[in-house]
């Protein structure tokens, strides 16, 4: 199926852990980025990538840390997790074909994490 | 700042009834503007992309307008059915980056 997948789907971790969520999609696009819905479930931006380059970095803790190997994956490494960080993040993509034309992002399922 | 707005915040309708939900954003600056729906615990699904110099879109019974100069968009859904119980959301496109601003979605219940 052509489709943006994610791993794992859920996430339960103890204060002050290290864990990362990884993302794939399989549909060429070119641009992919992590969002985080909070308990109020509200979306918001915190990276996106452009062909492996950081093209949105917004105002995130520097725990954060993003990685695109190649075009097709985006993961996010979280340390020293908090209990604020527990919420579902959600990876998306976009091909956005060299700005002439903007198209619609797809999401993936979701990685819900729980920080206890 | 964008900011953009969806109101009711929940809404129930019986079935067969027209839904219509609406957004506003307070920059109409905007590339373009996206409609979705959210199943609970599930990802965001895409319903209709309506690009700035655009005026509607539509797509089977969906069918979503765009007024840039009034910040408004609206989504209407002809013949309601229980299946279109979800929550919806709008994002609007602020840059040729890839920064999108969601809104706080609409939860809406069918009833049979």
């Amino acid at each position: 199926d052509t489709a943006v997948s994610q791993t794992p789907k859920y996430l339960v971790t103890q204060m002050g852990n290290d864990k990362s969520i990884k993302c794939e999609q399989n549909l060429g696009h070119d641009t992919m980025y992590w969002y985080k819905q909070d308990s109020k479930k509200f979306l918001k931006i915190m990276f996106s990538y452009n062909n492996k380059e950081l093209i949105i970095n917004e105002t995130v803790p520097n725990r954060f840390s993003p990685k695109s190997p190649d075009k097709a994956h985006l993961n996010l490494h979280i340390n020293s997790l908090e209990l604020g960080d527990s919420a579902v993040y959600f990876c998306a993509s976009s091909q956005d074909r060299g700005g002439v034309t903007y198209n619609e992002q797809f999401f993936g399922p979701g990685t819900r994490l729980t920080v206890l | 700042k964008q900011e953009v707005t969806q109101i009711p915040a929940a809404l129930s309708v019986p079935e067969g009834e027209n839904l219509v939900l609406n957004c506003s954003f307070t920059d109409s600056a905007i590339y373009n503007l996206q409609w979705f729906r959210q199943d609970p615990g599930k990802g965001l699904t895409s319903l209709l992309l309506i690009q700035s110099s655009q005026r509607e879109q539509t797509s089977g019974r969906l069918n979503a307008s765009l007024d840039k100069s009034s910040g408004r968009s609206t989504l209407y859904i002809a013949a309601s059915q229980p299946g279109d119980s979800a929550t919806y959301l709008c994002a609007v496109r602020t840059d040729s980056w890839g920064k999108f601003q969601f809104g706080a979605g609409t939860q809406v219940v069918v009833t049979p």
